[in-house]
């Protein structure tokens, strides 16, 4: 178990719609990372965020955005859903600003029908 | 963007071989990570190498940096079947954050 919970672990949703997925990083760790893993893509950075504030920006699309709040969790907003958004997404984190050892959690299966 | 490319891109060996994977890198970096995937999993960190390191241990994982040429190895020695899984290389980049390859797929068998 690497402390770093993601819900829901699986979601199923239609075009055009929007979701959330929510990310609690490890106790203590500072810095939020979201990843999309698909099977042509490999895994893509999207965004993170170090103690609240966006630290570094990937290949992030404007449907989506992200948030972390004041209690370090993160959630990561998808909307105008696409089929080629269907991935796994993953959150990890690290304790400090610096790109240390990332704990990943166990990712959310987003399907999109 | 990809920052780290590794190489093979699918490796296939027998119990008890060793397995070597290859990371080749666009930037300067400060470190250089590996990790594990086991099928539809989280990732697993297995060592991080330092810029001004040239080769690591950890159990039966060996890592060596070469930053002149950009590129990095994986060396699993005395491989077992619980070591299939895919292995991604990630680096920072100055400015970004942690950024992965797009994987080596390793299948040990039995």
């Amino acid at each position: 178990d690497s402390g770093v919970t993601q819900t829901p672990k699986h979601l199923i949703t239609a075009t055009g719609q929007r979701v959330t997925l929510r990310c609690s990083p490890r106790s203590g760790d500072l810095s939020v990372y979201w990843y999309q893993q698909s099977l042509d893509q490999g895994l893509q950075f999207l965004i993170q965020y170090y103690n609240g504030e966006e630290r570094a920006k990937g290949n992030i699309l404007e449907r989506f955005s992200a948030q972390q709040f004041p209690d370090l969790h993160s959630e990561l907003n998808l909307s105008s859903l696409e089929l080629g958004d269907s991935a796994l997404y993953f959150c990890a984190s690290s304790a400090g600003r610096s790109y240390t050892e990332a704990f990943f959690g166990q990712g959310t299966r987003l399907t999109v029908v | 963007s990809q920052q780290g490319e590794e190489d093979p891109q699918a490796l296939s060996i027998q119990e008890g071989e060793n397995a070597t994977m290859n990371c080749s890198y666009k930037t300067s970096i400060n470190n250089l990570q590996w990790y594990r995937q086991n099928s539809g999993r989280g990732l697993v960190h297995l060592i991080l190498i330092r810029s001004n390191e040239r080769e690591k241990h950890s159990g039966r994982l060996r890592v060596t940096l070469d930053t002149s040429k950009k590129s990095s190895s994986l060396l699993i020695t005395a491989s077992r079947a619980a070591d299939t899984a895919s292995y991604f290389c990630a680096t920072d980049q100055a400015g970004t954050a942690l950024i992965f390859g797009k994987g080596t797929t390793l299948s040990v068998s039995s």
